[in-house]
C-alpha cells in the first residue's frame, strides 16, 4: 500500500498568515492527489483534486502543487473559517489512503 | 446540488450488526463509483469500502474485510453498508461519498452517521 505522510502534524497561525502544508507519498502517484478540509462535527469538504485543480466554489486563496511524491497545500491568507484539519489522499492505486492530517489552529 | 444522506447509525453491542444506508439525489447515481469513509473519535479519515457503478465490484479496507459488505440499489439511488461482527474499534462516524468521474477523488460527502459499538 502507498503510505501518505503530512507535515507538520499541527500548526498555529494567525488570520492573514500564509500557510503551507506538505504531503508525501511513499511512491510516485503522478498527480493523483486530493486535499480535504475537515471541521469537528461537519462532513469533510473537498478542496483540490489532481494535485492542483480547485473544486468549484472553493476560494482562490487555496492552492495545490506537486507531482510524483511531494505535494503542498497553500492557503495564501488564512481566514477565520479556515481553522480546521486538512487531509491529503492519493487515488493512484487501490487502496486510496489518506494522510494523517494537519490541524491548523489559532495562534 | 448533489445530496447524500446517511441513515441507520446507532448503538450496537460488540458482535452485533448494523446496516447503513445513503440516499443519493440530484445526480445520476448509477454512473458513479461510491465510497464509505469513516472517522473514529480523535482519529483521521479511513477509506472503508468502494463500489463500482453497477455494483459488480467492490474493495474493502483490511480492517473490515470479511465483516462489512458494500452494495447499491441503482433503481432506488441508495448505497448500503452492511456491518457484521462489529467491534469497539469500528466506532466512528461513517460518511457516504461520491467519487468524481475518473477514477478520481471524492467530490461530494454526506453528513455522516454515527456508529457506536459498546456493551
Amino acid at each position: 500500500d502507498i503510505q501518505m505522510t503530512q507535515s507538520p502534524s499541527s500548526l498555529s497561525a494567525s488570520v492573514g498568515d500564509r500557510v503551507t502544508i506538505t504531503c508525501r507519498a511513499s511512491q510516485g502517484i503522478a498527480y493523483h492527489l486530493a486535499w480535504y478540509q475537515k471541521k469537528p462535527g461537519k462532513a469533510p469538504k473537498s478542496l483540490i483534486y489532481a494535485a492542483s485543480s480547485l473544486r468549484s466554489g472553493v476560494p482562490s486563496r487555496f492552492s495545490g502543487s506537486g507531482s510524483g511524491t511531494d505535494f503542498t497545500l497553500t492557503i495564501s491568507s488564512l481566514q477565520p473559517e479556515d481553522f480546521a484539519t486538512y487531509y491529503c489522499q492519493h487515488y493512484s492505486v487501490l487502496p486510496f489512503t489518506f494522510g494523517p492530517g494537519t490541524k491548523v489552529d489559532i495562534k | 446540488e448533489v445530496q447524500l444522506v446517511e441513515s441507520g447509525g446507532g448503538l450496537v453491542q460488540p458482535g452485533g450488526s448494523l446496516r447503513l444506508s445513503c440516499a443519493a439525489s440530484e445526480f445520476t447515481f448509477s454512473g458513479y463509483w461510491m465510497h464509505w469513509v469513516r472517522q473514529a473519535p480523535g482519529k483521521g479519515l479511513e477509506c472503508v469500502s468502494r463500489i463500482n457503478p453497477d455494483g459488480s465490484s467492490a474493495t474493502y479496507a483490511d480492517s473490515v474485510q470479511g465483516r462489512f459488505t458494500i452494495s447499491r440499489d441503482n433503481a432506488k439511488n441508495t448505497l448500503f453498508l452492511q456491518m457484521n461482527s462489529l467491534r469497539a474499534d469500528d466506532t466512528a462516524v461513517y460518511y457516504c461519498a461520491r467519487e468524481s468521474r475518473g477514477p478520481s477523488a471524492v467530490d461530494y460527502w454526506g453528513q455522516g452517521a454515527l456508529v457506536t459499538v459498546s456493551s
